[in-house]
């Protein structure tokens, strides 16, 4: 079973942009999670998805948006880019709602300049 | 939710088994405690997770106190593939949200 993908893998982008990162879970999760990883803060969670429904978000400014959609595919937005948005961004599928039994993908590498 | 507390570094001789604590003194009774590990630029694998019965698969064996007040991940052999940031962290079963809460995690670092 292939595992969880997240495209694209490597994104250089300037201040002031906005970026769209993309996330398919493994075949049968309907449950998608989306964590930032920075240097400074370790693993954050950002928001999680189930059932194309947000059911929960973490302390992260609005400008940070996520969907799903119904093959349970999910994508994540970063609007107005900062500099300190540079990170590593995650993303988890599961099998169902709440599960802390999560499957990561190899993440998507976000510079800003 | 409970908080976890690991050392934040360890060394391990490859061959050997590696065993890193977790102390979790706050844990209710119905959180379990759940293991991942980070190893370079790749994201977090799950390793295994348990409630107070001692649990073991294909990665690891799960050793929690009968106080369930600590744990212990033991990796039987270590290998230099096995050098990574390990997480423990203690939630309910399942609940309303998946949320991960990631410590700094104990850095181990398997030597040959």
């Amino acid at each position: 079973k292939a595992g969880v993908t997240q495209t694209p893998r490597y994104l250089i982008k300037t201040r002031g942009q906005q970026v769209t990162l993309s996330c398919s879970p493994i075949s049968g999760h309907r449950s998608v999670s989306w964590y930032q990883q920075t240097p400074g803060q370790g693993l954050q969670f950002l928001f999680e998805y189930f059932s194309e429904t947000q059911r929960n978000k973490g302390n992260f400014p609005g400008r940070f948006s996520g969907r799903q959609f119904s093959n349970s595919r999910s994508e994540m937005n970063v609007s107005t880019l900062e500099l300190g948005d540079s990170a590593l961004y995650l993303c988890a599928s599961s099998f169902g709602q709440g599960s802390y039994e999560q499957y990561f993908g190899p993440g998507t590498r976000l510079t800003v300049t | 939710d409970a908080k976890t507390t690991q050392p934040p570094s360890m060394d391990c001789a490859e061959g050997r088994a590696a065993n890193l604590p977790c102390n979790h003194s706050t844990i209710s009774g119905n959180e379990y405690v759940y293991w991942y590990r980070q190893i370079h630029s790749q994201g977090p694998q799950y390793i295994i997770h348990g409630l107070k019965n001692n649990e073991t698969n294909e990665m690891a064996s799960l050793i929690i106190t009968e106080d369930r007040k600590s744990s212990t991940l033991i990796l039987p052999h270590a290998t230099l593939r096995d050098t990574a940031v390990y997480y423990c962290i203690v939630r309910v079963g399942t609940g309303n949200t998946g949320k991960l809460i990631f410590g700094q995690g104990t850095t181990l670092q398997v030597k040959p």
